[in-house]
């Protein structure tokens, strides 16, 4: 079956750590993107990437890297820079269309990230 | 810049009743509005795609609509049960085309 899958589920940060959290699909799909949830909050985009080697920031992208080595993955990096990164955050894919606006987005479902 | 509202953050309903959600946007009108299903602990799910000139879509009990004089989308689901208690999201393109605006959404209860 075709479909995104993030990893791990639920992540521990330690004060001053850098984590990593996975993102593979295997829906073929040329675009990716990164979201945070927080409760009572809307998804807030803070990377996404059109193509390999390619990635643009959202709206929230400090203290947030990333990566576009392959098509099929797009890690997401929470730096020490990163004062307030205790969320949900949500990969999601889609085709690459005539502008990716028509496209729907493929989700995964989802890391929760906490601090210890 | 462009915002997607969801005015209702819940709403309650009874089994058998249609369910009706709003959606409202600013600036200019989007070419499509998207709407997605969120479960607890879950990544949203796609439900539906309406273009701008399409005024009204349908798929088994849902039913979009966009009124671009009004900007806005109402989202129905008729004949509601208990498992489409949920959370439904909005989303709307950048001004780029290359992403996704959201809304808060709003999580619907249906009581049987």
């Amino acid at each position: 079956d075709g479909g995104i899958t993030q990893s791990p589920k639920y992540l521990f940060r330690k004060e001053g750590q850098n984590v990593t959290l996975s993102c593979e699909q295997n829906l073929n799909h040329d675009a990716m993107y990164w979201y945070r949830q927080d409760p009572g909050q809307g998804l807030r985009l803070i990377y996404y990437s059109q193509i390999v080697n390619d990635f643009q920031k959202g709206d929230i992208a400090e203290g947030y890297s990333v990566s576009r080595e392959k098509k099929e993955s797009f890690p997401l990096t929470v730096t020490s820079a990163q004062k307030n990164p205790t969320a949900f955050y949500l990969c999601a894919s889609s085709r690459k269309g005539q502008g990716d606006s028509n496209q729907p987005q493929h989700f995964g479902d989802g890391t929760r990230l906490s601090i210890l | 810049s462009q915002k997607i509202e969801q005015n209702s953050e819940a709403l309650n309903i009874q089994e058998g009743k249609t369910a009706t959600l709003t959606c409202n946007y600013t600036n200019y009108s989007p070419a499509y509005l998207q709407w997605y299903r969120q479960d607890p602990g879950r990544g949203p799910v796609f439900l539906l795609l309406i273009r701008e000139n399409e005024k009204e879509k349908r798929k088994e009990r849902l039913k979009v609509t966009f009124d671009t004089t009004l900007k806005q989308s109402l989202f129905h689901i008729t004949a509601s049960q208990p498992a489409d208690s949920a959370t439904y999201l909005c989303a709307r393109a950048n001004q780029a085309g290359t992403a996704l605006i959201f809304g808060k959404g709003t999580t619907l209860s249906v009581s049987s």
